[in-house]
C-alpha cells in the first residue's frame, strides 16, 4: 500500500516563498505528482517527478528524492492566487498504475 | 494541456432517484478514467477505474452495483449514482489518461445534492 503524508496547513506572505514537503511509502514507486486545487474545484496539474532532482516551472518547482521517499514543492514570489490546497498524489506500479492522493496542504497566503 | 468537462456541473435529486454524471475528453483518447469523490475539506478518494471496453473495476468499499461505471467509448465515462441518498452528497471528479500521458487530467467535478 502507500502511505502519504504532508502538513495539513501552511500559511506565508505575498512575495514569499514557500516550501510544502511529501513523505510517501511505496512498494512500486512510478511517479509523483503535485495538484493544485482551489476550494470548490477539481484539481489542475502542476508537475511531475520520477527522477531524482529538481523539475522548475516558472514560479513552480518541484524536487524528488526516491531513496528517501520525499518530495517538496516549492512556490516562489507568492501571490494571493496561489492560495489553495495542494495535494501530493504517488503512483504505483504494483497498485495497476493508481495514483494515491495525501490529504493535501491548505496555503494561505497574506498580504 | 488536456481537457476533460463533466456535466453537469451540479445536480441536486430526491432521495431514491438515479443521477447520471458524464466525462469527456475532449482532445486526447482516455483508454482509462478515474472516478473519485471528494467530502468537504477531505481528500480525493478513488472509487472505481475503468478502461474503455472492460468492467470498471471498484475500490474496496465501494458498491458497484450502487455506482454504477460505463466506459463505452475512448471519450466518454458515464457515473450513475442509483437510489441516491443525502449521505451520497459529494464533489464527484473524474479525471482520464491517455497511454501517452503521464499524468490524469482533471473534469471540472460534478457536486451532487441529495435531498
Amino acid at each position: 500500500g502507500q502511505n502519504i503524508d504532508q502538513p495539513t496547513e501552511m500559511t506565508a506572505t505575498e512575495g514569499a516563498i514557500v516550501q510544502i514537503n511529501c513523505t510517501y511509502q511505496t512498494s512500486g514507486f512510478n511517479g509523483l505528482f503535485w495538484y493544485q486545487q482551489h476550494a470548490g474545484e477539481a484539481p489542475t496539474f502542476l508537475s511531475y517527478n520520477v527522477l531524482d532532482g529538481l523539475e522548475e516551472k516558472g514560479r513552480f518547482s518541484s524536487f524528488l528524492s526516491r531513496s528517501k521517499g520525499y518530495s517538496y514543492l516549492l512556490l516562489k514570489e507568492l501571490q494571493m492566487k496561489d492560495s489553495a490546497s495542494y495535494l501530493c498524489a504517488v503512483r504505483d506500479i504494483t497498485n495497476a498504475g493508481k495514483s494515491t492522493f495525501g490529504d493535501g496542504t491548505t496555503l494561505t497566503v497574506k498580504p | 494541456g488536456a481537457v476533460v468537462s463533466q456535466h453537469p456541473s451540479w445536480v441536486i435529486c430526491k432521495s431514491g432517484t438515479s443521477v447520471k454524471i458524464e466525462c469527456r475528453s475532449l482532445d486526447f483518447q482516455a483508454t482509462t478514467m478515474f472516478w473519485y469523490r471528494q467530502f468537504p475539506k477531505q481528500s480525493l478518494m478513488l472509487m472505481a477505474t475503468s478502461n474503455e471496453g472492460s468492467k470498471a473495476t471498484y475500490e474496496q468499499g465501494v458498491e458497484k452495483d450502487k455506482f454504477l461505471i460505463n466506459h463505452a467509448s475512448l471519450t466518454l465515462s458515464t457515473l450513475t449514482v442509483t437510489s441516491a441518498h443525502p449521505e451520497d452528497s459529494s464533489f464527484y471528479i473524474c479525471s482520464g489518461g491517455g497511454p501517452s500521458t503521464d499524468t490524469q487530467y482533471f473534469g471540472p467535478g460534478t457536486r451532487l445534492t441529495v435531498l
